[in-house]
């Protein structure tokens, strides 16, 4: 079994069209994220939610929109897509607690906006 | 969080010890030292994390220096397969929000 199942692992589309890639764990976390990395290989965070509230909301484009059904899942949806969206966006998890935190990321989805 | 700094680059013949340097000497008390990996196109793996003392996994050792402004990832055997980029992070544990830097791209080889 996957522990952190991103679909679709590859996303290619048209620039202005909107799109939603959907993230699922099954390791019984509270908490999960969105990160970007970019062409550069730069892996930046862009959200968090803790028992589906947003608790990490990094410089991100209000086209950008994540919905959390259920702390098992965290969707991220893209409205009016821009060709600088073209990256490899990964979910991840953890436990949130009073010590360190481990994140288990996803394989990634791979955007291209032609 | 506090900066680290590793080299961009390291080889290391397979079956050899890799060692993999970070600086971060700015680091607060309260923040712990992780390391993660990239195998290419691939999401990044935990691979271990430390606050004071040496740890040992499965995977890896980490040696934190005393004063704890630097710190070394030892793969005692490294096989082809540890090929990647090796990200060291200094971050609190509560409401975290890994920072991943450039990281060091360590290459085994035959």
């Amino acid at each position: 079994d996957t522990a952190v199942s991103q679909t679709p692992k590859y996303l290619v589309t048209q620039m202005g069209n909107d799109k939603s890639i959907k993230c699922e764990q099954n390791l019984g976390h509270d908490t999960m994220y969105w990160y970007k990395q970019d062409s550069k290989k730069f892996l930046k965070i862009m959200f968090s939610y803790n028992n589906k509230e947003l608790i990490i909301n990094e410089t991100v484009p209000n086209r950008f929109s994540p919905k959390s059904p259920d702390k098992a899942h965290l969707n991220l949806h893209i409205n009016s897509l821009e060709l600088g969206d073209s990256a490899v966006y990964f979910c991840a998890s953890s436990q949130m607690g009073q010590g360190a935190e481990k994140l288990f990321f996803g394989s990634g989805t791979q955007l291209s906006v032609l | 969080d506090a900066k680290t700094t590793q080299p961009p680059s390291m080889d290391c013949a397979e079956g050899r010890a890799a060692n993999l340097p970070c600086n971060h000497s700015t680091i607060s008390g309260n923040e712990y030292v992780y390391w993660y990996r990239q195998i290419h196109s691939q999401g990044p793996q935990y691979i271990i994390h430390g606050l004071k003392n040496n740890e040992t996994n499965e995977m890896a050792s980490l040696i934190i220096t005393e004063d704890r402004k630097s710190s070394t990832l030892i793969l005692p055997h490294a096989t082809l397969r540890d090929t990647a980029v090796y990200y060291c992070i200094a971050e609190t544990g509560t409401a975290s929000k890994l920072t991943f830097g450039t990281g060091t791209r360590l290459q085994v080889t035959l």
